[in-house]
């Protein structure tokens, strides 16, 4: 059984960088058939797919153009983890964020997702 | 990126009536060498993550009941709950994933009339 297990603060200031990992069990981050995806939700900006990890031989990362040039994403293989982190941050970027699994040989929805994780922008 | 726009905002349907919801995306969600449609259906409840209701447009995921149900192609899509359930009050979101950025509908809210 797939479990996606977040972790991270809930509060961050201005300009500092977010970073919220989540910890994968019943599958493995270094599958060749999955990828691991970010994504946040908020009432301004709705459902937004941030990007995607997966290993295909080597590993690859897919950023939305959105977010591309403040977010790097990671993995962790001996944790069996990834992780999110967003450089500065401002109050835009308050959300409840969420990591979510795609099989890509199977029915490449998002069908698991970690519980969330509430992450502030303040002072 | 391929706009999601789903109709309406809310809706507020009676217990064991039918409910409708649409989607209509800003460009073909098929993907013509293997004739599938890469839409998905959500279902949130509060203080919950999405979960996966339907994919390529019209398959129920394992455990969901059957009373849902999916359907269109191209650009506009339908989910049907077929005889609404006290249980089924959530906010359901419809997803492209034909093409990064993945995109989702805007969600409708589905209330008891």
């Amino acid at each position: 059984q797939v479990q996606l297990q977040q972790s991270g603060p809930g509060l961050v200031k201005p300009s500092q960088t977010l970073s919220v990992t989540c910890t994968i069990s019943g599958d493995s981050v270094s599958s060749n058939s999955a990828t691991w995806n970010w994504i946040r939700q908020s009432p301004s900006r709705g459902l937004e797919w941030l990007g995607r990890t997966y290993y295909r031989s080597k590993w690859f990362n897919d950023y939305a153009v959105s977010v591309k040039s403040r977010i790097t994403m990671n993995t962790d293989t001996s944790k069996n983890q990834f992780s999110l982190h967003l450089n500065s941050v401002t109050p835009e970027d308050t959300a409840v964020y969420y990591c979510a699994r795609v099989v890509s040989t199977g029915n490449q929805a998002f069908d698991h997702w970690g519980q969330g994780t509430l992450v502030t922008v303040s002072s | 990126d391929i706009v999601m726009t789903q109709s309406p905002d809310s809706l507020a349907v009676s217990l064991g009536e039918r409910a409708t919801i649409n989607c209509k995306s800003s460009q073909s969600v098929l993907y013509s060498s293997n004739n599938k449609n890469y839409l998905a259906w959500y279902q949130q409840k509060p203080g919950q993550p999405p979960k996966l209701l339907i994919y390529w447009a019209s398959t129920r995921e394992s455990g969901v009941p059957d009373r849902f149900s999916g359907s269109g192609s191209g650009t506009d899509f339908i989910l049907t709950i077929s005889s609404l359930q006290a249980e089924d009050l959530a906010v359901y979101f419809c997803q492209q994933y034909y093409a990064t950025p993945y995109t989702f509908g805007q969600g409708t809210t589905l209330e008891i009339k």
